[in-house]
């Protein structure tokens, strides 16, 4: 059963850069055409995409927010990664990463999330 | 950018049908997902590429798509589906390389 994994810090500063890692097991990030991909909620809101990424670097990125992310990924760790730039309070969410399939030239549905990590960007 | 409308809030009694749609410019030409969020819990999958359930899904849970609107149906409402509801597409349309799409969220209220 693939198993997703958020982890990082729970507060950060305003203006600062939050980074947090997803660690997958249960199957390997790079063993198939996968995406891998961040979505947040701010509390009491809707979803959010941030981006994707497959296990050859190629990305995706929500326009609203492609000037402040980047996302990577590590194959050896089963990794990918989230920094998210600039920060302030209206990104305080919680931090979902989740698994998605391509669709021809494009994305697809989600399949399998992770249980999302709270960020609050608070001084 | 491509904008999905969900209504924020269906009620229904136990054993109804709930009806939840989701809106958009000629969304009968996209593949529409659907996804179940309870509570303090990440979201579910339970209707994709319009109309399929993943395996685990109940038979209750359906989804149309047609025109401008896209339906999540879910048959013979019971109190465990009561939770919020987030269509979902991709969109390439616009001037760039692609975009996820979220509706804003319908609560569902079984009454």
């Amino acid at each position: 059963q693939l198993q997703l994994q958020e982890s990082g810090p729970g507060l950060v500063k305003p203006s600062e850069t939050l980074s947090l890692t997803c660690t997958v097991s249960g199957g390997s990030i790079s063993s198939s055409s996968y995406f891998w991909g961040w979505i947040r909620q701010p509390p009491g809101k809707g979803l959010e995409w941030i981006g994707s990424i497959h296990y050859s670097g190629s990305t995706y990125y929500n326009p609203s927010l492609k000037s402040r992310v980047t996302i990577s990924v590590d194959t050896s760790k089963n990794q990918f990664s989230l920094r998210l730039s600039s920060l302030t309070a209206a990104d305080t969410a919680v931090y979902y990463c989740a698994r998605q399939l391509p669709y021809g030239s494009g994305l697809y549905y989600f399949d399998y999330w992770g249980q999302g990590t709270l960020v609050t960007v608070s001084s | 950018s491509y904008v999905l409308t969900q209504p924020p809030s269906v009620s229904v009694a136990p054993g109804k049908t709930a009806r939840i749609t989701c809106g958009g410019n000629n969304i009968g030409s996209k593949s529409v997902h659907w996804y179940q969020q309870k509570p303090g819990q990440a979201p579910v999958l339970v209707v994709y590429d319009d109309s399929d359930r993943p395996s685990g899904i109940p038979e209750r849970f359906s989804g149309s798509n047609s025109g401008n609107t896209a339906t999540l149906t879910i048959s013979r409402v019971e109190a465990g589906d009561e939770a919020d509801y987030y269509c979902q597409v991709w969109d390439s349309s616009s001037d760039h390389p692609g975009d996820v799409v979220f509706g804003g969220g319908t609560k569902l209220t079984v009454l």
